[in-house]
């Protein structure tokens, strides 16, 4: 079964720094995968998404995100946070076959930024 | 573009006692999901729509939630009777592609 799992719950970094988020997933064969945002009080957003084709995607807020098929891996990074980046992040993976369409997301993880 | 619109915002409700929760999604989008979302969780998918029918109701609590989508458009998500482990934010979003949702601000439950 397809299945997230985001290491870190909570991760801290100063205004400006450099930023990765790690997601693992869990499924056979070629994943969707996807990253999505949640600033306090709000809905989910979607940041950036990952079909086929390049490896490493572009997403808005100047996200980008790497697939790493041998380390089962769709690590989310940032060059330089900005402190509205302060939320919680979530990574997914689409489901197949009878569960097409369905998302399977981590636990999320909280980013604090320090000014 | 108006956004997905969900409502009341905020419950607080007795076990036992029913709520219902209402989402409008985006004009056009013909899929729409309802999540539940428990704290330090990840939001895991409770029913998804696909119009006005049933897709994936696998892991609904049938006999205490039920939902329905009207017309194709709105839709309804009720708890009854509500227990202490439903307290949650309950999310809806709608999408025209595969994975790619939009989410509402949610419905944030409190059964005491």
């Amino acid at each position: 079964a397809q299945s997230v799992t985001q290491p870190d719950i909570h991760i801290t970094v100063s205004e400006g720094a450099s930023l990765e988020l790690r997601c693992n997933y869990s499924y056979g064969a070629t994943p969707y995968l996807f990253w999505y945002v949640q600033s306090p009080g709000q809905g989910l957003q979607l940041l950036l998404k990952y079909f086929s084709g390049d490896t490493l995607v572009q997403g808005i807020k100047g996200f980008e995100a790497e697939f790493k098929r041998s380390q089962s891996s769709f690590n989310l990074r940032k060059p330089s946070v900005h402190w509205s980046d302060a939320a919680e992040y979530f990574c997914a993976v689409e489901g197949r076959g009878s569960t097409l369409g369905r998302l399977y997301f981590g636990r999320g993880t909280q980013l604090t930024v320090w000014p | 573009e108006a956004g997905v619109a969900q409502s009341p915002r905020y419950k607080i409700i007795e076990k036992r006692q029913s709520v219902a929760f209402w989402c409008n999604p985006i004009s056009g989008h013909a899929t729409l999901y309802w999540y539940q979302q428990i704290l330090g969780q990840g939001p895991k998918l409770l029913i998804q729509f696909q119009n006005n029918g049933v897709v994936d109701d696998s892991q609904l609590p049938k006999d205490r939630f039920s939902a329905e989508r009207l017309k194709g458009v709105d839709s309804t998500l009720k708890i009854q009777p509500a227990k202490l482990e439903d307290s949650a934010v309950y999310l809806c979003a709608s999408s025209v592609l595969a994975g790619e949702l939009f989410f509402g601000e949610g419905s944030r439950l409190t059964v005491l």
